[in-house]
């Protein structure tokens, strides 16, 4: 059974660089059938793509970000992080980290989230 | 602002059915597939269809959807208390090149 962990600061100051990781347990990072993604949710609002690493490490980003946002991964420890630069209070969320499942069918893209962690409480303050 | 379009709330009977509405435009939903997430209070998303219309082995078939042109819809037939969540549309921007969701709507069964 494949489960997802994130883990980091719950605190960060403004202007300051916010770090999470995603412990994965049940399945390897370096499985090229999926991807691994980061999606955030402020309190009482809808979900946020924040960005995806697939591949070879190859990565997408929300462009709404304007490149604040870097993924990484390391294959040793089976996890996956999130830096987000110079935070603000309207970065304050739930970060959720989650395989997904990305490819093509002639013209047509396929993406989904099948398996997400609980979330962690990051408040900028 | 959310780049796909959800109404805010619905809401219907036990037994009844209820449709969410998912519009967005070719580089999204015309385009790609398109994906629903329930979500409970508190807790992770929980994707009930994927693929336009495909349900993972564990969601009833209570739940389906359809896709036509650039708009999606969920249909729950059937209408339990416990399908009281918020969904929400999801698929992949082409022009983005990056994953869109749908601003959520709240599911009330009355």
């Amino acid at each position: 059974q494949v489960q997802l962990q994130e883990s980091g600061p719950g605190l960060v100051k403004p202007s300051q660089t916010l770090s999470l990781t995603c412990t994965v347990s049940g399945d390897s990072i370096s499985n090229s059938i999926y991807d691994w993604s980061w999606v955030r949710q402020p309190a009482g609002k809808g979900l946020e793509w924040i960005g995806r690493m697939y591949l070879s490490g190859t990565t997408n980003y929300n462009p709404s970000l304007k490149s604040r946002a870097t993924i990484s991964r390391d294959t040793s420890r089976n996890q996956f992080s999130l830096r987000l630069r110079s935070v603000t209070a309207a970065d304050t969320a739930v970060y959720f980290c989650a395989r997904g499942i990305y490819g093509r069918i002639d013209y047509f893209y396929y993406y989904y989230m099948g398996v997400w962690g609980k979330g962690t409480t990051v408040t900028v303050s | 602002q959310s780049v796909l379009t959800q109404p805010p709330s619905v809401s219907a009977a036990p037994g009844q059915k209820v449709t969410i509405s998912c519009s967005g435009s070719s580089s999204n939903i015309g385009n790609n597939f398109v994906s629903w997430y329930q979500q409970f209070p508190g807790t992770a998303p929980k994707v009930v269809i994927y693929d336009n219309d495909k349900r993972p082995s564990e969601i009833p078939d209570r739940f389906s959807a359809s896709k036509s042109g650039t708009s999606a819809t969920l249909a729950i037939t059937g209408l339990q208390t416990g399908d009281e969540a918020d969904y929400y549309c999801g698929t992949w921007d082409t022009n983005l090149s990056a994953g869109v969701f749908g601003g959520g709507t709240k599911l009330t069964v009355l």
